[in-house]
Order: structure tokens, then sequence, then C-alpha cells
């Protein structure tokens, strides 16, 4: 079946830092990858997503490259601010079904 | 544009109480509809999914069950709540777009569910 593994967290980072979050997945066929947001008390939003091989989503100032060599969609961010402090969630979906990653809870620090 | 209506925000309820969330998505016609739940910690748990008027999934047995009785209408009951349906539950859609793909699930706020 499918999965998802991404970083395990918390993460805590001081602002204007560097931020890369860690996700490889496994999937048979062709899947569409995500990065989702949460934050707190909140529902999930979609941060960005790549269809195909290849594909760079960027949103916000996040990026995260579909890399089917190494079946990897990290998340980066060249300078992360206190409003980035949330939850996040990769995941991929094939067919009509969504899986998740665990979610990695990022904090950052003035 | 789409939106996604879910309610109520939040939920006390007692054990033994019957359950009814329900979650409405508007500006979209025939889409996939899901119901997820998430436990303490950040996981999410995929609960039912929908393609289909009448047509549910069960992802996991459980004490829940999901109804759709309209095409943007998904309700996700309970006729005895336990103490383990405590949980933030989330409602999603998504559309089956081009070339056989599905787009991104757009999620709702969310139902904190306390069960006491």
């Amino acid at each position: 079946g499918n999965s998802v593994t991404q970083m395990e967290g918390p993460v805590t980072l001081s602002e204007e830092a560097f931020l890369t979050i860690n996700c490889t997945y496994t999937a048979t066929g062709y899947p569409s990858l995500f990065w989702y947001v949460q934050y707190p008390g909140e529902g999930l939003q979609l941060l960005l997503k790549a269809t195909k091989a290849d594909d760079k989503g960027s949103n916000k100032g996040f990026e995260a490259t579909y890399r089917k060599e190494t079946t990897s969609f990290h998340l980066e961010k060249g300078s992360v601010q206190v409003s980035d402090s949330a939850v996040y969630f990769c995941a991929l979906i094939s067919g009509s079904r969504l899986t998740f990653g665990e979610g990695t809870q990022l904090t950052v620090n003035p | 544009s789409q939106t996604i209506h879910q309610w109520p925000a939040t939920l006390v309820q007692p054990v033994g109480s019957p359950l009814s969330l329900e979650c409405t998505v508007e500006g979209t016609s025939n889409p996939n509809l899901y119901w997820y739940r998430q436990a303490a910690g950040r996981g999410l748990q995929l609960l039912f999914y929908s393609v289909g008027i009448g047509q549910i999934s069960s992802e996991v047995p459980q004490n829940l069950s999901a109804s759709r009785p309209q095409d943007r209408q998904f309700i996700l009951s309970s006729k005895k709540l336990l103490l383990s349906d405590s949980g933030f539950y989330l409602c999603a859609w998504s559309v089956l777009a081009d070339r056989g793909y599905n787009s991104p699930l757009h999620f709702g706020n969310g139902t904190r569910l306390t069960v006491t």
C-alpha cells in the first residue's frame, strides 16, 4: 500500500533560519504529492502541490520538488517567520485516497 | 469558488449519547467527500470516504457511521458515543481532475468533540 514518512519533530528554529522537513513516500503508479499546514485549532490548509516528477510546488516562500528517483518531496523555506509555527503534513494521493505522514511540529522563536 | 462548511465547531457529549456532525460543500458538483479523525497528537486517520450519493466506504471498523443523503452533504453519526471517540473531526472534499488524477483535498475547519 501507499505510505508517507516524514521527519519526526518537533523542530524548533530561530526566526530567519533555513527550514527543511524531509518527506519520502512509497506508492504504486504516479501519485500527486502535497504539503498541508495546520495552525493551532484549525483544519488543514493546502500549502503546495506537485503532480508529476520534477515539478516544483511553491507558496508563501515554501518550496518542494517531486523527486521520483529518490521518492522524496522535502519541504524547504529559506527564512522562516514566527507566523510559520504550525504542524506540517506531507501527503500523497493515488486514486481517490489521500495518505498522510504523521506531521511535523514546527516552532519558530523570535 | 468552492467552500466547505462543517459544524459544530466544538461539541461536548456524554458517553452513550448520539452524535451527528454535518458537512456541506458549495460551488462544485459530485465531489469526493471524506471524514478524518485527528486524535491527540497529530496523525490523521481516514474514517469514511464517498464518491457519490449513497456510496460510502469505511476504512476502520468502529462505533461511527457515515451517510451522504445529498450530493454535497456528508454526515458522520454515532448511536452511542464512547470515550475513545473524542478527537478532532475533519471533513474534506476533492474532485476528479484531468487525466484521472484527483485534485487536492480541501478541508473544513474541523469539529472538536469531547466525550465525557
